[in-house]
């Protein structure tokens, strides 16, 4: 199946720094790439939606400016995460998928922890 | 609005019974349905969807567009299908993709 991976797998950063993730679709085009939160034990929150060269798309309730997120190329998405703080701690995770998948489906990434002190 | 329901946030069954996962949808088109498992420390995977129509790990799901349902089952649990179990819904061309709230599944021995 299609391999997806994020970097880095855990982070830990100060209060008000930024902190960059990356997604990327190993070996497929993804036009669209999904960001999502979860807390433990919960369910997956779909943060946005990014489109390979168009903006992403936020849901209510997610600050864009907040939490950047760049889809650059085919294989590639970023999330930046500006002036974190330690509500900002989640586990982060990708997905891809698209037109240039099989059945349309998700294949995901295998997250990043981020802790922020 | 697409949406996807799973009524029950914990399932817990006794290793050998019957499991069936819950899932209802609102989509005004026609979806394509998947479950997702994510098993303790490891990431998403597709389970299953429904346009193969497959049995993977003894598990089936049918898409019920009457009932708007798209149930998944087990005729006898095992303790290594533990784990947490996603519905998901696509709107076509991979956009508009949509989970519901999980279900986390518990088989006792």
């Amino acid at each position: 199946g299609a391999v997806v991976s994020q970097h880095p797998s855990r982070v830990i950063c100060k209060s008000g720094t930024s902190v960059k993730i990356e997604c990327r679709s190993l070996d497929f085009q993804a036009t669209t790439m999904f960001w999502y939160r979860q807390f433990p034990k919960q369910s997956l929150m779909l943060m946005a939606t990014s489109n390979e060269g168009s903006k992403a798309t936020y849901e209510q309730g997610v600050e864009k400016d907040k939490f950047l997120i760049n889809h650059a190329s085919l294989t590639l998405s970023t999330l930046t995460v500006t002036s974190a703080h330690p509500e900002d701690s989640s586990f982060y995770i990708c997905s891809a998928g698209g037109a240039g998948t099989p059945y349309n489906e998700q294949f995901f990434g295998p997250g990043t922890r981020l802790t922020v002190l | 609005a697409q949406r996807v329901t799973q009524p029950e946030k914990l399932l817990s069954v006794f290793k050998g019974a019957p499991v069936e996962l819950k899932c209802n949808y609102s989509y005004s088109g026609s979806p394509e349905l998947f479950w997702y498992v994510q098993y303790s420390r490891q990431r998403l995977q597709l389970l299953l969807r429904h346009i193969s129509r497959e049995s993977i790990k003894g598990f089936t799901a049918d898409l019920n567009k009457g009932e708007t349902s798209f149930h998944l089952k087990k005729p006898f649990a095992q303790e290594e299908d533990s784990a947490m179990y996603y519905c998901a819904l696509s709107g076509g061309s991979g956009q508009n993709f949509v989970f519901g709230p999980g279900t986390r599944l518990s088989v006792l021995p």
